[in-house]
């Protein structure tokens, strides 16, 4: 089971706006930043968000990050096929002395 | 542009140690604003953070998996090693290599390696 938490699914036609969800606890979310990974099929993650809402070079304005309390949200406007892949949360823990991931939830554009 | 890539044994026999290396070019493994991490992923599951080492001086490890993980760095060959010992079915992934950007309250892995599948069987 992992620490941080997400759900395992989300969907959306091509156009929409999903957001996934990302808790977590006082340890790591409620006093880090969150990060969020984007995995296509086959392939090794990818920084997709830093900093909570910080986006690396290269990667569009439709992925956007937020954080309030212990929780995390990745958000993706404008959903395109190529935005299928697996997301996952990530964050610092002090009581572990860190990284913890979330889940992942896999999402897939009908 | 920097580059990680994984290399080792890709099938390795149960209680026995599973060692990876990680080869980074592009740039050095001896900066100072930089660690370096191993990550796994079992077959159709989430991340897993294996430990992460600073400079041979400081290392951090999954408490999960403390007990037999080993984590070393050779600045003359730019590269970073990973060891599992005692290795069981559980510790078929595949193997991830990192960089990890870190400060205070803010960690995050910016350059990944394409993975290297190790499977646990005799």
């Amino acid at each position: 089971q992992s620490v941080l938490t997400q759900p395992p699914s989300a969907s959306g036609t091509p156009g929409q706006r999903v957001t996934i969800s990302c808790s977590g606890s006082s340890s790591n979310i409620g006093s880090n930043f969150v990060n969020w990974y984007q995995q296509l099929p086959g392939t090794a993650p990818k920084l997709l968000i830093y900093s909570n809402n910080q986006r690396p070079s290269g990667v569009p304005d439709r992925f956007s990050g937020s954080k309030s309390g212990t929780s995390a949200s990745l958000a993706i406007s404008g959903l395109q096929s190529e935005d299928e892949a697996d997301y996952y949360c990530a964050a610092w823990d002090d009581s572990l002395n860190g990284v913890v991931f979330g889940g992942g939830t896999k999402l897939t554009v009908l | 542009q920097l580059q990680l890539q994984e290399s080792g044994p890709g099938l390795v026999k149960p209680s026995e140690t599973l060692s990876l290396t990680c080869t980074v070019s592009g740039g050095s493994i001896s900066s100072s604003t930089y660690y370096w991490g191993w990550i796994r992923q079992p077959p159709g599951k989430g991340l897993e953070w294996i430990g992460t080492i600073y400079y041979s001086v400081s290392t951090y490890y999954n408490p999960s998996l403390k007990s037999r993980v080993t984590i070393s760095v050779d600045t003359s060959k730019n590269q970073f090693s990973l060891k599992l010992s005692s290795v069981a079915a559980a510790d078929t992934a595949v193997y991830y290599c990192a960089r990890l950007m870190a400060t205070i309250s803010l960690s995050y892995f910016d350059y990944w390696g394409q993975g290297t599948l190790v499977t646990v069987s005799s």
